[in-house]
């Protein structure tokens, strides 16, 4: 089975702090993502890479960054957190290339900026 | 630009019965593919299952059936013989082919309840 891990699960964090989280697949997939999920809004994309050192901006890519240095891990940063980075974030993985090629999803996690 | 809607915000449905979630799309890509996933409360998001535009026949995978209407851009969700289990969020999404392959797009989401 293919197994996506996130760092944390819940994450509290101050206003203008660094912010890192972490993502790491195990099953030497090419491409992975980061997305948030607000209520009402559905996943946006925010960053993806398809292979090491390569990223791509998503739809939501203001105030992250993001860091691929090797294949099965993929981070995603927030610089200077703010309230309204408040969310769920959800990491992704897949192979790529065939059509109907699923994302296989982490458990997310659930970060809160006071 | 893409885009999927859901707009069914909530559903509830008894035990045993069949629901349809419904997912309308707009793309301008000649070929996509179409995505139904569910989020239980754990919060981590399952693959449920997948239609590609060029398929003839609708996708099935075991209680789950896809009802694809290709000319009307709708791509709803089927459950069969509803589980107390299959309470959760179900996320429609969309991936293009022609530039940009690897992104999907979600729609809003559907909280579907099921009672006994």
């Amino acid at each position: 089975d293919v197994k996506v891990t996130q760092s944390s699960r819940y994450l509290v964090k101050r206003t203008g702090e660094k912010v890192f989280l972490e993502c790491v697949q195990d099953m030497d997939h090419e491409n992975m993502f980061w997305y948030r999920q607000d209520p009402g809004l559905g996943l946006r994309l925010i960053y993806f890479s398809y292979d090491v050192k390569m990223k791509e901006k998503g739809d939501i890519p203001e105030g992250y960054s993001v860091s691929r240095e090797k294949k099965e891990r993929f981070s995603l940063i927030l610089e200077s957190a703010s309230t309204n980075q408040t969310s769920m974030y959800l990491c992704a993985s897949t192979p790529g290339g065939r059509a109907g090629d699923t994302q296989y999803f982490g458990p997310g996690t659930r970060l809160t900026v006071l | 630009a893409q885009k999927i809607t859901q707009t069914q915000p909530g559903m509830f449905v008894q035990e045993k019965e069949a629901v349809t979630l419904d997912c309308t799309y707009d793309t301008s890509d000649p070929s996509y593919g179409l995505f139904w996933y569910k989020q239980p409360s754990s919060g981590e998001m399952i693959f449920l299952i997948y239609q590609g535009s060029y398929d003839q026949q609708n996708a099935t995978e075991g209680r789950y059936s896809l009802n694809f209407q290709k000319a009307r851009k709708s791509a709803n969700l089927v459950i069969s013989a509803s589980q107390l289990g299959d309470s959760a969020m179900y996320f429609c999404a969309m991936r293009g082919f022609s530039g940009g392959y690897n992104k999907l797009i979600f729609g809003a989401g559907t909280r579907l309840a099921v009672h006994p």
